[in-house]
């Protein structure tokens, strides 16, 4: 059974960068499949921030511009957003999911709520 | 590509039938999913490829439609579906999703 665990900093402050991690256990991400970011404002809608293939390049939704790095770290079993210039329009629960082979997401981790305040 | 939802909220009775609408602005053939989000949790996938029902997900969700116009229903609503429901297209990046359905008591 795949699973995901978010981590990283509930307070960013704006103009700064917003770091979190996701630690998957039960399958190795250099195995295959997809993985990405997804997140949700308070009482909004899901949006997509990016997704890469386990050995290929990441794909990163144009809305957030060239704010996202995404990166793997496959020793660890685990994979990073960062997310840069954060504003309070960047506050969110951030979550990191599993995707199939052909793109919808299978499995989710719990998320976690990035406030962006000063 | 934008995925329309309809109703954004829907009323419902335990035992009622419910369908839920998605709508694309263009064709996505049958590259979308349906996913339940309870409050505080993260979303669940329910159905892929427009109607193929997820593993261990019960059999009263339902998904049909291809191309631009898709339905989620539930054939008998329970207590524990209760919950925001979201599409999902995955024919083409950006991956984007509608923007919910709230079905209420």
């Amino acid at each position: 059974q795949v699973q995901l665990q978010e981590s990283g900093p509930g307070l960013v402050k704006p103009s700064e960068t917003l770091s979190l991690t996701c630690t998957v256990s039960g399958y190795s991400i250099s195995s295959g499949y997809y993985w990405g970011w997804i997140r949700q404002p308070p009482g909004q809608g899901l949006e997509w921030i990016g997704s890469f293939y386990h050995s290929g390049s990441p794909y990163q939704n144009t809305s957030l511009k060239s704010r996202v790095t995404i990166s793997v770290d496959t020793s660890k079993n685990q994979f990073s957003l960062k997310l840069s210039s954060v504003t309070a329009a960047d506050t969110a629960v951030y979550y990191c999911a599993k995707l199939s082979l052909t793109l919808y997401f299978d499995y989710w981790g719990q998320g976690t709520l990035v406030t962006v305040s000063s | 590509i934008q995925l329309t939802q309809s109703p954004s909220f829907l009323s419902a009775s335990v035992g009622d039938r419910v369908t839920i609408t998605c709508r694309a602005s263009q064709g996505i053939s049958s590259y979308l999913a349906w996913y339940q989000q309870e409050p505080g949790k993260a979303p669940k996938l329910l159905i892929y490829a427009a109607s193929t029902l997820q593993s261990g997900v019960p059999s009263r969700f339902s998904g049909s439609g291809s191309g631009t116009e898709f339905t989620l229903t539930i054939s008998s609503l329970q207590p524990e579906d209760f919950a925001t429901y979201y599409c999902q297209q995955f024919n083409s990046y950006p991956l984007t999703f509608g923007g919910g359905t709230k079905v209420e008591i």
